[in-house]
């Protein structure tokens, strides 16, 4: 089993829906929490950050933390068709100089006019 | 501010042979990540240099190798090119490699293993 677990997809919603997004994990030690978005043919780029459990708000998106669950989500309200990409989460266990996420394999959204 | 760059974008090998692919960072930036992206096993870690030395290390074998020169470019090798390291390479760079910093990420190096 892997510590990190995403639903690959695809999801496929129409415009203006609102898009709920999720990852469990495994580590009861994780305590940093991102979401990345990946368009075709291009790197990550980080959306969201987190640190512990509660909410985080950035416009359309809402990123949550529940570490009882061992559970994230991410929430995209208004989709847009420009939101179509690979959703990526990744955690860590600590603020140290060890960069050693542990990634999900991603979601790919597909968002339809 | 120019983001992180990274050279050539696409790369056809075959086996047996060896490449060398680059990563420039956004200026300021000390930490370079290199990680491996195939469909399978999503994003893997492979190392990340910090002021010219590898301070942290994936699970890959010898052949995978790299470097972090004085202006914090990097670059990063493979030897003995197998048809399992056909992946896309993506280079990621933030201020000093702490998890509460972003990391940025380039568009990455498809390598192509014929």
């Amino acid at each position: 089993q892997k510590e990190v677990e995403q639903d690959p997809g695809p999801l496929s919603v129409p415009e203006g829906a609102i898009v709920s997004l999720n990852c469990t994990y495994s580590n009861s030690a994780f305590q940093y929490f991102m979401w990345y978005r990946q368009y075709s043919r291009k790197g990550p780029e980080l959306l969201m950050y987190t640190y512990s459990s509660g909410n985080k708000e950035d416009g359309r998106f809402t990123a949550q933390v529940d570490k009882s669950s061992k559970y994230i989500s991410l929430f995209i309200r208004d989709s847009q068709p420009s939101d179509s990409a690979t959703y990526l989460c990744a955690m860590s266990p600590n603020a140290g100089n060890n960069r050693k996420l542990i990634w999900g394999l991603g979601t790919s959204l597909a968002v339809n006019p | 501010k120019a983001g992180v760059t990274q050279t050539p974008r696409y790369l056809i090998k075959t086996r047996g042979q060896q490449v060398t692919l680059s990563c420039s960072p956004i200026s300021g930036h000390r930490s370079v990540s290199w990680y491996q992206q195939t469909p399978g096993q999503g994003l893997q870690f492979l190392f990340e240099y910090f002021s010219e030395t590898q301070r942290n290390k994936g699970n890959f074998p010898g052949r995978f190798s790299g470097r972090q020169f004085s202006n914090s470019r990097s670059e990063m090798n493979v030897s003995t090119l197998e048809l399992g390291d056909s992946a896309l390479y993506l280079c990621a760079s933030s201020l000093e490699g702490y998890s509460n910093q972003p990391q940025h990420f380039g568009d990455g190096t498809r390598l192509s293993i014929l």
